[in-house]
């Protein structure tokens, strides 16, 4: 059991380049959800998703895409990389609902990522 | 989404007990109260999560009083490797836009 795996570990990227962070869990969840945490921050949501098909946005969702084919992948897409997205990005992912309302998120290790 | 309010950093001595306290006037009647720990370098880890009342695991306790506006969270005989950003959400992932939102975090420093 893998639980969640995020890739790369680390990234670096020029201004306007785009990329993929990937993420995946094993654990069928429902939701999953991508954070960034800039240094001596907190996290901060990105976009989320409570199933295939569904996403919603975040606190900070410009400049990221997302999409959510399947339960197990949801990849965090940058559009076209700029400074500011330097930061390191988490992945989580839980169960929704079941009679409870906040399951207990497991998060991956995160891609630190730098645009220069 | 009921915002928290904790303090920003913590000191304590290895085996002493350590309480955390998160306000949240704002909560609301489906919320819950969830505590995660994050070293660093890695992701926050779930430590503990209540409605009311008392929870306790083997790690923590979470004391939330009758009135639901504020929680504390004890670490029982902290050591070193309990030095770690803690953080207290409140929400209900069913409700509200499904957002799962962290604050700043207290951040705790365990001394020998």
């Amino acid at each position: 059991n893998a639980g969640v795996t995020q890739t790369p570990k680390f990234q670096v990227l020029k201004t306007g380049q785009s990329m993929t962070l990937q993420c995946a869990q094993d654990m069928n969840h429902e939701y999953m959800s991508w954070y960034r945490q800039d240094p001596g921050m907190g996290l901060r949501l990105i976009h989320y998703s409570v199933g295939a098909g569904i996403t919603d946005q975040g606190e900070v969702p410009n400049g990221y895409n997302v999409s959510r084919s399947t339960t197990e992948d949801f990849p965090l897409r940058l559009l076209s990389a700029a400074p500011s997205q330097t930061s390191v990005y988490f992945c989580a992912s839980s169960y929704l609902g079941r009679g409870r309302a906040n399951t207990e998120a497991f998060f991956g290790q995160g891609t630190r990522l730098t645009v220069v | 989404l009921a915002k928290t309010t904790q303090p920003i950093s913590m000191d304590s001595y290895e085996g002493q007990e350590v309480n955390i306290t998160c306000s949240h006037n704002n909560i609301a009647t489906n919320d819950y109260i969830t505590w995660y720990q994050q070293f660093p370098s890695q992701g926050p880890r779930f430590i503990i999560q209540g409605y009311k009342t008392k929870v306790t695991n083997e790690v923590a306790s979470l004391f939330i009083p009758a009135d639901r506006k504020s929680s504390t969270l004890s670490l029982p005989r902290v050591s070193l490797s309990d030095t770690a950003v803690y953080y207290c959400l409140v929400g209900d992932q069913r409700n509200a836009g499904n957002m799962l939102t962290f604050g700043g975090g207290t951040r705790l420093m365990v001394k020998p």
